[in-house]
């Protein structure tokens, strides 16, 4: 089993749609987890942070659900732009950033 | 503007040549990563450093090294012993040691084989 999974899929929604997509990580001690995404062909950038409490910036929503050991990212009223590849990040400990996990990402297309 | 520059954008490589990528930051960061990224596929570790003078191999250092002489700099060197370099490189940096922080990335250098 990976260490962080997401489905790749790609999602192709339409525009004004409701999204969301989860990730799974595999360390009970993971203690931070962030949400970036990523255009074709650029560099990942960071979305959000994922809280304990879940958060929300605008359209879209973050949560972390530790029993099940998953964090999710709802997309609202999605638009054009929104089209991209979302990655999700685990941490695991303090000391070490080999135990930083980046998911292999999921694809997001959103038609007019 | 603060950020984290990586040069050159793109990078050709003959057979038996090592090739250098510059990564410099202006954000006062302790930590520094580089990725290697294939298509299709997710961001692999191939170094990290925490502090100066002090790097540690990640998933993937076969064929890769790197320096860490200074705190705003984190070469990357792909020297003949990496068989297959070509793909997406990143370089990224946070201020957290543990990861607790997010991380920052430049944006990126390709490097393919002649």
């Amino acid at each position: 089993r990976k260490e962080v999974e997401q489905d790749p899929g790609p999602f192709n929604v339409p525009e004004g749609a409701t999204v969301a997509f989860n990730c799974t990580y595999s360390n009970s001690a993971s203690q931070s987890f962030f949400w970036y995404r990523q255009d074709c062909r650029k560099e990942p950038k960071l979305l959000m942070s994922v809280y304990s409490s879940g958060n929300e910036d605008g359209r879209f929503t973050a949560q972390l659900n530790r029993a099940s050991q998953y964090i999710s990212l709802l997309i609202r009223d999605s638009k054009l732009s929104d089209s991209a590849t979302y990655l999700c990040v685990v941490t695991a400990g303090y000391s070490s950033a080999s135990k930083i996990i980046f998911g292999s990402g999921t694809r997001l297309s959103i038609r007019p | 503007d603060g950020g984290i520059t990586q040069s050159p954008k793109y990078l050709f490589r003959k057979e038996g040549q090592n090739v250098t990528l510059s990564c410099e930051q202006n954000l006062n960061h302790d930590a520094m990563y580089w990725y290697r990224q294939d298509p299709g596929q997710g961001l692999r570790l191939i170094y990290y450093s925490q502090i100066v003078n002090d790097f540690q191999k990640g998933d993937i250092a076969e064929g890769y090294s790197v320096s860490r002489e200074k705190k705003e700099s984190f070469p990357l060197t792909v020297t003949s012993a990496q068989k297959n370099p070509t793909a997406f490189y990143l370089c990224a940096s946070s201020q957290d040691r543990g990861g607790s922080q997010p991380q920052h990335f430049g944006d990126g250098t390709r490097l393919s084989i002649l």
